[in-house]
């Protein structure tokens, strides 16, 4: 049963438009929410984060927007680039012991062309 | 630092063969943890360990799946006997309290079991 789900498994995006990830949870208990990028035969790497107190987070040219009422996020990339091909994972998290230890989504390819 | 090491990059073996991955985290880092990616089931966790103590393995799959940590600096993941089913990206990554900025992850191993 998937707790973290994007049910988009990809994403076309012209370059210079914005590109919107979406992420939707069913556990209310979730505390944090992370998105990571993914490049082929690389390691996931940490993108942005918001907390469950938030609403919105920016960070340069990305934005996660947080609906806690509805069970959803979703990272916004303005403007898109090439080089933001890649599969970005959503995550959230429950505190257990001290330690975070992130639930995944399976992923959405995004693919932004020139 | 070098990041999170994996070794090896890709792994090619018979049905019923012994496979072990192995895992150098960060320094200082002391939680270790380690994912499998499926296009199916997305990036799962199937263990983590705590200052080199297991703290859940409820995500292995089965019994021929086993983990160890013996050191601060070194983990392995070990599948005996192999099966097809088992063919996937398996991910290392390891991180520290506080440790808002997500996870660090290894590139990866690729295992195929024909």
């Amino acid at each position: 049963d998937q707790q973290v789900k994007q049910n988009s498994p990809s994403l076309s995006v012209q370059e210079g438009r914005i590109s919107i990830l979406n992420c939707d949870y069913t556990n209310s208990m979730f505390d944090y929410f992370l998105w990571y990028k993914k490049y082929p035969a690389e390691g996931p790497t940490f993108l942005i984060s918001i907390s469950s107190i938030k609403d919105k987070n920016e960070d340069g040219r990305f934005t996660v927007f947080l609906n806690k009422s509805a069970k959803h996020l979703s990272l916004h990339i303005v403007p898109s680039q090439p080089g933001d091909s890649a599969v970005y994972f959503c995550a959230a998290t429950l505190p257990s012991g001290g330690s975070y230890i992130p639930t995944f989504g399976r992923g959405t390819s995004l693919i932004v062309h020139p | 630092d070098a990041g999170v090491i994996q070794s090896p990059r890709h792994e090619v073996t018979e049905m019923g063969q012994e496979v072990t991955l192995r895992c150098k985290p960060i320094s200082g880092h002391d939680y270790l943890f380690w994912y499998r990616q499926t296009m199916m089931r997305g990036l799962e966790l199937l263990i983590y360990f705590n200052n080199n103590v297991p703290i859940d393995d409820s995500g292995m799959p089965e019994d021929r799946f086993s983990a160890k940590m013996p050191n601060a600096s070194f983990s392995t993941l070990k599948i005996q006997p192999s099966e097809p089913r088992d063919s996937a990206v398996y991910f290392c990554a390891s991180s520290s309290p506080g440790w808002g900025h997500g996870y660090t992850f290894g590139s990866g191993t690729r295992l195929t079991v024909v």
